[in-house]
């Protein structure tokens, strides 16, 4: 069965210093990757995704993400973290069952300091 | 355009009773997927609404059930309610429901069983 791991539940970055949030997944065949962002009381909010081509995707926010198939990851990266960025990050895959299914890892919060 | 809403946005009920949330998809959205989001095991999927059709059913009891109506609203009901019911219920939208269509998020409803 498809599954995501976020080994870090909390992590805590320096404002201006860079991030780098790590995800594995597993999956059989080629994955379709997100990652999602929740602010406090917010919904979640979609950073970017990668479905195919360029191992490297661009999102919003200054945020990237590199694939790496041999090592079934999907690590989402910002050279320069601002105090904004304090939330909560998803790593989703949609799953083989019928429809979009979207399968999370469990979260990692960050925390930004001053 | 307008995002995704839900309504209402805050709920409390007691034991046994029943509830139903109610999500509005962006314009023009034809699927609506519902997750239910609690600090144990994160974010899972509920269901997912094509057309005014189930087209996709995650692992949760028949107490749970869902339904979508001709303008894509959709409504999900929880029937008999229990303590382990509490959570944030978010609702998603997307335009033609296909694997690769991005998934909207709305602000989700905060559902505590006491």
């Amino acid at each position: 069965a498809q599954s995501v791991t976020q080994p870090d539940i909390h992590i805590t970055v320096s404002e201006g210093a860079s991030l780098e949030l790590r995800c594995n997944y597993s999956y059989g065949a080629t994955p379709y990757l997100f990652w999602y962002v929740q602010s406090p009381g917010q919904g979640l909010q979609l950073l970017l995704k990668y479905f195919s081509g360029d191992t490297l995707v661009q999102g919003i926010k200054g945020f990237e993400a590199e694939f790496k198939r041999s090592q079934s990851s999907f690590n989402l990266r910002k050279p320069s973290v601002h105090w904004s960025d304090a939330a909560e990050y998803f790593c989703a895959v949609v799953g083989n069952q019928a429809g979009t299914a979207l399968i999370f890892g469990k979260g990692t919060t960050l925390s930004v300091s001053s | 355009k307008a995002g995704v809403t839900q309504t209402p946005r805050y709920l409390i009920k007691t034991r046994g009773q029943q509830v139903t949330l109610s999500c509005s998809p962006i314009s023009g959205h034809r699927s609506v997927s519902w997750y239910q989001q609690t600090p144990g095991q994160g974010l899972q999927f509920l269901f997912e609404y094509f057309s005014e059709t189930q087209r996709n059913k995650g692992n949760f009891p028949g107490r749970f059930s869902g339904r979508q109506f001709s303008n894509s609203r959709s409504e999900m009901n929880v029937s008999t309610l229990e303590l382990g019911d509490s959570a944030l219920y978010l609702c998603a939208s997307s335009l033609d429901g296909t694997i690769t269509d991005t998934q909207y998020f709305g602000p989700g409803t905060r559902l505590t069983v006491l």
